[in-house]
């Protein structure tokens, strides 16, 4: 099982950019949480998605992040435009929502730099 | 509402046990997590326990539990330098989100 798959491993943008992150669950996991990590406010929920449907969107800063799940396999986390503030680590997790396995297994992050 | 709070700092000798400590204060939690995490690097899930258990032992890990005072422990066996990390307590009801400490920095010194 090749885990949580994140990309890019780190981004480099200007401001006023569009930057669009990318994150593979692990097969047959059907949960997933995007995750914003900050020296300031810790580990922060974003976003997460119940069977490619979002359940709880309260954590999205703002207007400018959206997320979608168009399938199983596949999510996206967007900013745009972007800002300095948003520099930070953006962690993918997945979980499944069947069987005995309660733990959430998280991707390596993406390392965001708004310039 | 969910809170979890966690001493910021620990250092140890090599050799040592360890004892991480967190608060929670969500009464309804249902699962309660230990991820480590090192420089550089994602979470890594180092055991879990459910709330009716009250301990849970994992080769040099024990994980106390005290559903009365919503208090959560770690203790590392024989602490080695490899164990220098930052270990974040979360808990979560079934199906839900993870509410994460703000993490405590272990430093283990030779």
């Amino acid at each position: 099982d090749a885990g949580v798959i994140q990309s890019p491993r780190h981004e480099v943008t200007e401001m006023g950019q569009e930057v669009t992150l990318r994150c593979k669950p692990i097969s047959g996991h059907n949960s997933l949480f995007w995750y914003r990590q900050t020296m300031m406010r810790g580990l922060e929920l974003l976003i997460y998605f119940n069977n490619n449907v979002p359940i709880d969107d309260s954590g999205m800063p703002e207007d400018r992040f959206s997320a979608k799940m168009p399938n199983a396999s596949f999510s996206t986390l967007k900013i745009q435009p972007s800002e300095p503030r948003d520099s930070a680590v953006y962690f993918c997790a997945s979980n499944s929502l069947r069987g005995l396995n309660y733990g959430y297994t998280f991707g390596s992050g993406t390392r965001l730099t708004v310039v | 509402g969910e809170d979890v709070e966690q001493s910021l700092f620990l250092s140890v000798r090599e050799g040592d046990s360890s004892v991480i400590n967190c608060t929670y204060t969500d009464s309804s939690s249902t699962y309660l997590y230990w991820y480590k995490q090192e420089p550089g690097a994602g979470l890594q899930l180092l055991t879990y326990i459910f709330s009716n258990m009250d301990m849970k032992q994992d080769q040099r890990l024990t994980v106390l539990l005290n559903k009365k005072d919503k208090h959560l422990s770690l203790r590392i066996a024989d602490t080695q330098t490899g164990d220098s990390a930052i270990y974040f307590c979360a808990e979560s009801k079934r199906f839900q989100k993870l509410v994460f400490g703000t993490g405590t920095r272990l430093l283990v010194s030779p």
